[in-house]
């Protein structure tokens, strides 16, 4: 069984500059979450995607967005990128309602720094 | 506010001794999961444990133990006879019942094991 991915593993980008992050869920899970993690602290919650519908929402501005496909991959984009977007970002999927699984499993994230 | 309090930013132990780490949370909900997550440099988060809400007997995975006081808002971990390999920042959480994924995150405690 495949394990969640994400790519790149680290990114610089510049202030106003937009971003695309990238994540492969395990494999048949249909719900996957994004966080952001600044450094020393805990991951904040972004959004959820359900069967390729945002699902929930953080108190993150709508700048940040997201996708979900058919084979249940995932994009977390950012525009106009802010020096404070500097963080781990992790992606997570899990079973979902569906199976009433609560467990998420964690990809190893993306670095994002932003000049 | 849902929140998740980690009071000990930083902890050392021994090898092969134990360590208490301690966590405290807010919700006025009553169904909800709990979890501790470690993090180790390589950044990926792996669950350690999980404890469901409705269940008053504290969950146990090998070394790992939790201490869960519902009324109290509390859930400490607990890990016996420490290994190198524990070294890591850890993390308490929990998600609600109702709302799917969204879990919510403490700051995190670093662990050091001593050799």
């Amino acid at each position: 069984e495949t394990g969640v991915t994400q790519s790149p593993t680290h990114l610089i980008k510049t202030r106003g500059q937009q971003v695309t992050l990238r994540c492969s869920s395990q494999s048949g899970h249909n719900t996957v979450s994004w966080y952001q993690q600044a450094l020393g602290q805990g991951p904040q919650f972004i959004f959820q995607y359900y069967r390729e519908e945002e699902n929930g929402r953080g108190n993150f501005p709508p700048r940040f967005s997201g996708l979900q496909f058919p084979n249940y991959s995932s994009e977390l984009n950012v525009n106009a990128l802010e020096l404070d977007d500097s963080a781990l970002y992790l992606c997570a999927s899990s079973p979902g309602r569906d199976r009433g699984i609560y467990e998420q499993y964690f990809g190893p994230g993306t670095r994002l720094t932003v000049t | 506010a849902q929140t998740v309090t980690q009071s000990q930013p930083e902890m050392s132990v021994q090898e092969a001794e134990t360590v208490t780490l301690s966590c405290t949370y807010d919700t006025s909900e009553s169904d909800y999961y709990l979890f501790w997550y470690k993090q180790p440099p390589s950044r990926q988060m792996i669950l350690v444990i999980r404890q469901e809400a409705y269940k008053q007997q504290n969950a146990t995975e090998n070394r790992f133990s939790v201490n869960f006081q519902k009324a109290a808002k509390s859930f400490s971990l607990k890990i016996s006879d420490s290994q190198l390999g524990d070294a890591a920042m850890y993390f308490c959480a929990y998600r609600l019942k109702t709302s799917y994924d969204k879990v919510i995150f403490g700051p995190g405690t670093s662990l050091s094991v001593i050799p």
